[in-house]
């Protein structure tokens, strides 16, 4: 039982490379999101997907893609990566949009922007 | 606007004494509230979560919770820290918009001396 698996779990880029990373789920679950986590600042939204095929702006997208080709997959685009862009990003996804559902998270994938 | 604060970044507690982790919350819905714990370079594991049914909230770990509509509080409370509660603590309310995410406070780290 994977539940939200994150790939790669560490990158080092330089400044104007790109790189992707991918999440997948095998819950079966319709909502996913990318987050971001910087100390002192808690988890924000960089984006999420509502099904399939679907993806949406959260809190602080500039800078970010992301594609829902699967449903089981939701990957987080960097095409031209910058020091902010230092972070360690969690995916997540739940199985309703009611409020009391929870969010299930992966283990973060560390990336650093030199 | 909905929003979710922790007071103390840091909280210290010796092992045995009662852990007390402050939340307080704003929202002009009704609020759907959740405590997750971050271990060192692991995600995020949901602890427990307020859904109306009751105000007082059980968890895993021997953690509870209990929502007060009247202070807009859901303080995290555990009557015996042990060693191993030494982690970074989330409160979270989930949104009523961009695909009901969860919008976090800044966390608050748990130490626990022996």
């Amino acid at each position: 039982n994977a539940g939200v698996t994150q790939t790669p779990k560490f990158r080092v880029l330089k400044t104007g490379q790109s790189m992707t990373l991918l999440c997948a789920q095998d819950m079966n679950h319709e909502y996913m999101y990318w987050y971001r986590q910087d100390p002192g600042m808690g988890l924000r939204l960089i984006h999420y997907s509502v099904g399939e095929g679907t993806t949406a702006k959260g809190e602080v997208p500039d800078g970010y893609n992301v594609s829902r080709l699967k449903k089981q997959n939701f990957l987080l685009g960097l095409e031209s990566a910058a020091p902010s862009q230092t972070s360690v990003y969690f995916c997540a996804s739940s199985y309703e949009l009611y409020p009391t559902g929870e969010l299930f998270f992966g283990e973060g994938s560390r990336l650093t922007v030199l | 606007a909905q929003s979710v604060t922790q007071l103390g970044s840091h909280v210290s507690v010796s092992e045995g004494a009662l852990v007390l982790l402050r939340c307080n919350y704003s929202s002009s819905v009704p609020p759907y509230l959740f405590w997750y714990v971050q271990y060192p370079n692991q995600g995020l594991q949901l602890l427990l979560k307020y859904t109306s049914a009751a105000t007082l909230v059980k968890g895993i770990n021997g953690f509870e919770a209990e929502f007060k509509k009247s202070e807009t509080s859901f303080h995290l409370t555990k009557p015996s820290a042990h060693m191993s509660d030494a982690a970074e603590y989330f409160c979270a309310l989930r949104a009523g918009n961009q695909g009901g995410k969860l919008i976090f406070g800044q966390g608050t780290e748990l130490s626990v001396k022996p």
